[in-house]
């Protein structure tokens, strides 16, 4: 079956850095995705990754290891305005997106 | 990037009555739209691909007589809950994907069913 996995929650400090993972299983590959989503709003697409490697715009990043079916979101210089859900999502080889549950950001001050 | 405009932003309705919600391409024109629907704390869930000109694409497990879809133009489709009932409250989002690189989202409907 196609799965994505990636934390339920976490927490950073206003300023900081952090790391959001997302390991995945799909049926083909065709490009990962990650949105932000703040509560009760659609998502907002932040990046795609198709090759390996590191994506950077701005005070986020996104890294690829299609090899090892991993990527992760870097966010930098944490802002309050960050705090969200971040929502991981691979297209598969029939072009249809397998979205993961979520990671919940709470930045505190 | 595309526009994409939905519409109600939240209802709420009696149970057993049923609901529209529109989703409209405003710059893009889409021969392809998804109706997602996303329960708290919980991933976006695809209900079906909607395609212009002819029936949708329902996805495993979603009833295609409950939730009648409508994509009759190249911007505008439509999912309407037939009879609905309070388990179908819920958070449905319809999207846009231009090319194979990203997809627009609607702003969403919040359906309360009471």
């Amino acid at each position: 079956g196609q799965n994505i996995d990636q934390p339920t929650e976490m927490t950073a400090t206003e300023g900081a850095i952090v790391q959001i993972n997302c390991t995945y299983q799909t049926s083909g590959f065709n490009g990962l995705f990650w949105y932000q989503q703040h509560a009760g709003e659609a998502p907002t697409f932040l990046s795609y990754n198709v090759l390996d490697g590191l994506e950077e715009k701005g005070r986020f990043s996104s890294f690829l290891s299609r090899s090892k079916g991993y990527s992760y979101l870097l966010l930098k210089e944490l802002q309050m305005k960050d705090s969200a859900s971040y929502l991981c999502a691979v297209m598969d080889s029939n072009y249809q997106l397998i979205w993961g549950a979520g990671t919940k950001l709470i930045i505190k001050p | 990037g595309a526009v994409v405009s939905q519409h109600p932003s939240w209802v709420i309705c009696k149970s057993g009555t049923s609901v529209k919600i529109e989703c409209r391409s405003l710059d893009f024109q889409a021969t392809t739209m998804f109706w997602y629907r996303q329960f708290p704390k919980q991933s976006l869930m695809l209900m079906a691909t909607s395609n212009e000109g002819s029936k949708a694409t329902y996805e495993q497990g979603v009833e295609k007589d409950k939730f009648l879809i409508n994509h009759a133009s190249l911007t505008l489709s439509t999912l309407t809950v037939t009879s609905a009932h309070p388990e179908d409250s819920s958070f449905y989002i319809c999207s846009v994907r231009a090319g194979d690189t990203e997809a627009f989202f609607g702003q969403g409907t919040r359906l309360t069913v009471v």
